[in-house]
């Protein structure tokens, strides 16, 4: 089946360091990338996507290059803020199969100090 | 462009009542989904609708229904509540078309259901 598997966390970075949350994936055919944050008491928001390989997503800093050859697309920022604190969830979504359908990685969670 | 809406935001419940949430898409979207969070399960899908017609399942259990609205406007239910159902229920909308066309879903801020 389809499935996302996320680095564990938390994540703890002083404010300034490089970031990367690495995210890998398992699905049949080619399946459209996401990465989403979630902050806290909130619901999710769209950081980031790419739909075909060698794709790159980027959006406030953040980028991810989706990987067909090691099925990965990892989150990476160069320089960290407090701000940027949350939950970081990976999914992938097959498109063309007739039906909206997420599927999500377990989450990582960032902490970012001043 | 407003973005989803969910109400209510937060809801406490006893065993064995029934709730009911609801969402509304962002405008021209006609694709609702809706998903279960949970500490234990993480983010787990329950069910889509488009056009009224529901065109996937998650796997619950029968408790958990929905429907959409000719105005796209969504809501799910559940009957007979659990502690387990205790959970963050996201509700998210596409411009998904006919014909099994699939788009980026946005998410609203979330119903926090509380089964005590």
């Amino acid at each position: 089946g389809n499935s996302v598997t996320q680095m564990e966390g938390p994540v703890t970075l002083s404010e300034e360091a490089f970031l990367t949350i690495n995210c890998t994936y398992t699905a049949t055919g080619y399946p459209s990338l996401f990465w989403y944050v979630q902050y806290p008491g909130e619901g999710l928001q769209l950081l980031l996507k790419a739909t075909k390989a060698d794709d790159k997503g980027s959006n406030k800093g953040f980028e991810a290059t989706y990987r067909k050859e090691t099925t990965s697309f990892h989150l990476e920022k160069g320089s960290v803020q407090v701000s940027d604190s949350a939950v970081y969830f990976c999914a992938l979504e097959r498109p063309h199969t007739g039906f909206q359908k997420l599927v999500f990685g377990t989450g990582t969670r960032l902490l970012v100090s001043p | 462009k407003a973005g989803v809406t969910q109400t209510p935001r937060y809801l406490i419940k006893t065993r064995g009542q029934q709730v009911t949430l609801s969402c509304s898409p962002i405008s021209g979207h006609r694709s609702v989904s809706w998903y279960q969070q949970t500490p234990g399960q993480g983010l787990q899908f329950l069910f889509e609708y488009f056009s009224e017609t529901q065109r996937n399942k998650g796997n619950f259990p029968g408790r958990f229904s929905g429907r959409q609205f000719s105005n796209s406007r969504s809501e799910m239910n559940v009957s007979t509540l659990e502690l387990g159902d205790s959970a963050l229920y996201l509700c998210a909308s596409s411009l998904a078309s006919a014909g099994g066309g699939t788009d980026t879903q946005y998410f609203g801020p979330g119903t926090r259901l509380t089964v005590l």
